[in-house]
């Protein structure tokens, strides 16, 4: 059981290039999350989605789109990096027992936009 | 709005000492409130929730928190630190009021302590 799991572990872009980050979980999960983590804000979130097929848009979504394509995965693109999105992105997923569920979170996705 | 304060960047405590970290909260309905760590380069782990109930909840690595509605507070405590419990603490709040699936997540505070 390897829990929540995210491809890649860190990336360096260039500004105006694309990338995709993949989030598995194998937990059988409905919830899953997409948040950035930038110093001294915590975490915010940016897309979320409670099924497979469905997205929603959360805190801070804007230059990111996102897919659930399969209940396991949620993919975190970004189609046009700047450098106003280096930040640690952390997926994380839950049972989906609305308001008491937990969140398990994978290890990060370290980006440095240059 | 819903908010999350944790008041404290940084708290230094010496092994062995009674540790608190403070966080309270905002919110226009009742809160669900939760605690969640973080070691250097990894993700984040959850330690202890508030759902309803005693006010008092005890979680992982002998960690426990007490809700307290009327200063809207829910601290985070350890009788003895232990070295390894150096971290980065947050808290998270969701308002059964919300209907979004969100946490609201406090900016950290970095646990350090001392041998």
């Amino acid at each position: 059981n390897a829990g929540v799991t995210q491809t890649p572990k860190f990336r360096v872009l260039k500004t105006g290039q694309s990338m995709t980050l993949l989030c598995a979980q194998d937990m059988n999960h409905e919830y899953m999350y997409w948040y950035r983590q930038d110093p001294g804000m915590g975490l915010r979130l940016i897309h979320y989605s409670v099924g497979e097929g469905t997205t929603a848009k959360g805190e801070v979504p804007d230059g990111y789109n996102v897919s659930r394509l399969k209940k396991q995965n949620f993919l975190l693109g970004l189609e046009s990096a700047a450098p106003s999105q280096t930040s640690v992105y952390f997926c994380a997923s839950s049972y989906g027992q609305v308001y008491q569920e937990t969140q398990y979170f994978g290890p990060g996705t370290r980006l440095l936009v240059l | 709005a819903q908010s999350v304060a944790q008041p404290e960047d940084q708290v230094n405590v010496a092994e062995g000492n009674p540790l608190t970290v403070k966080c309270t909260y905002s919110v226009s309905g009742n809160p669900y409130l939760f605690w969640y760590v973080q070691y250097p380069n990894r993700g984040l782990q959850f330690l202890l929730k508030y759902i309803t109930g005693d006010n008092l909840v005890k979680g992982s690595y002998g960690f426990e928190a007490e809700f307290n509605k009327s200063q809207t507070s829910f601290h985070l405590k350890k009788p003895s630190a232990l070295v390894s419990d150096s971290a980065l603490y947050f808290c998270a709040v969701r308002d059964l009021m919300d209907s979004n699936y969100q946490l609201i997540w406090g900016a950290g505070t970095k646990l350090i302590i001392k041998p």
